[in-house]
Order: structure tokens, then sequence, then C-alpha cells
């Protein structure tokens, strides 16, 4: 089975552009997660989703961060307008449905370095 | 609101040391806890996990014993090795329908030879 897919791997921006993070869960999971983190620093949640909904984005900045979970297709975190502030590892992570399997842990991708110029 | 605490790093332990690392939470109900591990440059692992009061994860060596009188779920190993180095974070998920993922602040250990 594979796990959580994310890509790019690397993924380099200058100031202005927009940046496009991908993530397809493990396979029947429904429930995605977004964390940014910083170098020697924590994770920092972002934004839960489910399919076509979000069900908690308090710790997503309101301008310029958007995130989705189309019923098809990965979901997607988007960043508009990129600043240097920006710079860091961006990781998804998803588990089954909390009902199903509330004792499951969140299985995490190998995240996007995001950087900068 | 969920939380969880974590003991500050780094830590510092010669190889063959005992190890703790300290994790206490604040949740409503019978939340799951979990211990995820990172290695320099790669996501997070799951290392252990308990679901119900006084159960045991275990795994590599490490283990950590769900103490809901404590709210406490401190992880330990009796040896460490060099390749233990990394950063571990504690977390918990509420046992309400919807209920996200808590991470502590992360621990980072060093093992020196």
């Amino acid at each position: 089975n594979a796990g959580v897919m994310q890509n790019p791997r690397h993924l380099v921006r200058r100031r202005g552009q927009e940046a496009r993070l991908r993530c397809s869960p493990v396979k029947g999971h429904s429930h995605v997660y977004w964390y940014r983190q910083l170098p020697e620093e924590g994770l920092k949640f972002m934004v839960y989703l489910q399919k076509e909904n979000i069900i908690d984005e308090s710790g997503m900045p309101k301008e310029r961060f958007s995130a989705e979970f189309p019923k098809e297709g990965p979901s997607i975190l988007r960043i508009q307008q990129v600043v240097r502030g920006d710079s860091a590892a961006y990781f998804c992570a998803s588990s089954p449905p909390s009902r199903q399997g509330k004792n499951q842990p969140q299985h995490f991708g190998d995240g996007t370095r995001l950087s900068i110029l | 609101g969920n939380s969880v605490t974590q003991m500050e790093g780094p830590v510092t332990l010669s190889e063959e040391a005992f190890l703790t690392i300290n994790c206490t939470y604040t949740a409503t109900g019978y939340p799951s806890l979990f211990w995820y591990v990172q290695y320099p440059g790669e996501g997070l692992q799951l290392l252990l996990k308990a679901t119900k009061a006084d159960d045991k994860g275990s795994n590599k060596g490490f283990e950590a014993t769900y103490r809901k009188e404590t709210t406490s779920f401190h992880l330990e190993k009796g040896s460490v090795q060099v390749s233990d180095s990394a950063v571990y974070f504690c977390a918990l998920r509420g046992d309400n329908y919807g209920q996200n993922f808590v991470f502590g602040p992360g621990t980072r250990l060093s093992v020196l030879p």
C-alpha cells in the first residue's frame, strides 16, 4: 500500500509567484491535514479537510493561503503571492474517518520543502 | 480545548543511557495518545500508540504508558543508540467525531557515541 504522497519534494518560487503543493492520502483515507514546519521548530497545524469539506482551518493564515480536497484527485495547498516568510517544509497527513477509526494514527508524507527567492 | 505539553529540548545523552521524554496532556473524555519520530529531512513516523488508560505502547525498545490519573504519556527507552537521534513528538486525538490531532512542540534528542 502506498503511503501519503506529496509532490513536489522541493519547490522554488520567486516572491509574488504562486505555490501549489499536492498531497495524495493513503488509499481509503478521507481526512487530510496540512502542517507547516520551520527549521528547528515544531509542527504548526494549518488545516484539516474531509472530502469536499473544510473541518478546521483555524491554523490557516487569513490571506493568500487556501486548501481544498476535491471528491476526485489530491488535496492541494495553494499559497498566492508568496513571500520570503513562506519558506518552510509543508507536511501532509491522512487518517481514516474518526468514527470508523478514532484510534488510528495519522500517516505523514515526506513533505514539500518550499524555498522563496 | 485539547493540548499537549512536552519537555523542552534538546536532550543530549551518551549511547546506552536511559531516556525519558515527558509528555502531559489536557483533554476531555478518552483521547488516543501517540508518539511520533522525525528523522532529519523526513516526515513524521508513528513510533507507538495507546488508546485507553493503562495501555502500554511499545516499539523498537521504546515504551509509553497511558496514565489517565496523571494525564501523562512519558516516552522511555532503556538504552539509546546513536541512530535514535531525532525529534520526538507527543500527540493526541480526541474521542469525539471529527476531533483533530493535537501535537506537542517536539523534543530533539541527540545521542553521542
